[in-house]
């Protein structure tokens, strides 16, 4: 499975947008990208998750590079209760869907 | 509409007990996953299925066996425990849609204390 890398923690301001950065170098043709967020004590939530094109639904907005060896998650303006962490996974539909998840990235939100 | 639900949610064994965890999702997906999160730590794929009476290793799936006798219920289960699997259980599911994946679903987690 092809693996991801984000940064361990980062840090931003309560109502100031937020650009979380994936690199995913080996991706294959056919890996879906996904972002899912942990709060503490919960599972995981699925946020977005795109191909090629960039996406947004009412959570988030998943940009894409166009080698799409890195993508980028934007939280349009974060509130305290986007603190948790975020996981980009890669999901291939010819391999069961199944995943490999990092230890994702820690983002605190500060009032 | 419950979506994944996890039985147990806490429990505690002695080493060499065994136990079941229980994974029922009401939302006709294809595929089941469990994962499980050592603290400050992502998640690792134990076992997945693709359907009904199919299962397959993840990344760590010694000391775990898994059934899927129907479709909606996924077990885990844990012959022998030892201190090593103290951990979180998630269980996931999701669609099989060719050429597009829906995301995952997951359950609130099963808390479990091997002593």
């Amino acid at each position: 499975d092809a693996k991801t890398t984000q940064p361990n923690s980062m840090e931003s301001n309560e109502e100031e947008p937020v650009h979380l950065p994936c690199n995913h170098s080996t991706i294959s043709g056919t890996d879906y990208i996904h972002w899912y967020r942990q709060l503490p004590s919960q599972g995981p939530e699925y946020v977005i998750h795109g191909l090629t094109s960039n996406v947004n639904n009412r959570m988030a907005s998943l940009a894409i590079a166009e080698d799409r060896k890195s993508s980028t998650l934007i939280l349009h303006r974060a509130t305290l209760r986007d603190a948790a962490v975020y996981y980009c996974i890669l999901r291939d539909p010819l391999n069961a869907g199944k995943s490999t998840f990092g230890d994702g990235t820690t983002l605190t939100v500060k009032p | 509409n419950a979506g994944v639900t996890q039985t147990p949610k806490f429990r505690v064994l002695k080493t060499g007990q065994s136990m079941t965890l229980l994974c029922a999702q009401d939302m006709n997906h294809e595929y089941m996953y469990w994962y499980r999160q050592d603290p400050g730590m992502g998640l690792r794929l134990i076992h997945y299925s693709v359907g009904e009476g199919t299962t397959a290793k993840g990344e760590v799936p010694d000391g775990y066996n898994v059934s899927r006798l129907k479709k909606q219920n996924f077990l885990l289960g844990l012959e022998s425990a030892a201190p090593s699997q103290t951990s979180v259980y998630f269980c996931a599911s999701s669609y099989k849609i060719p050429q597009y994946l829906d995301g995952y679903t997951f359950g609130s987690g099963t808390r479990l204390t091997v002593v």
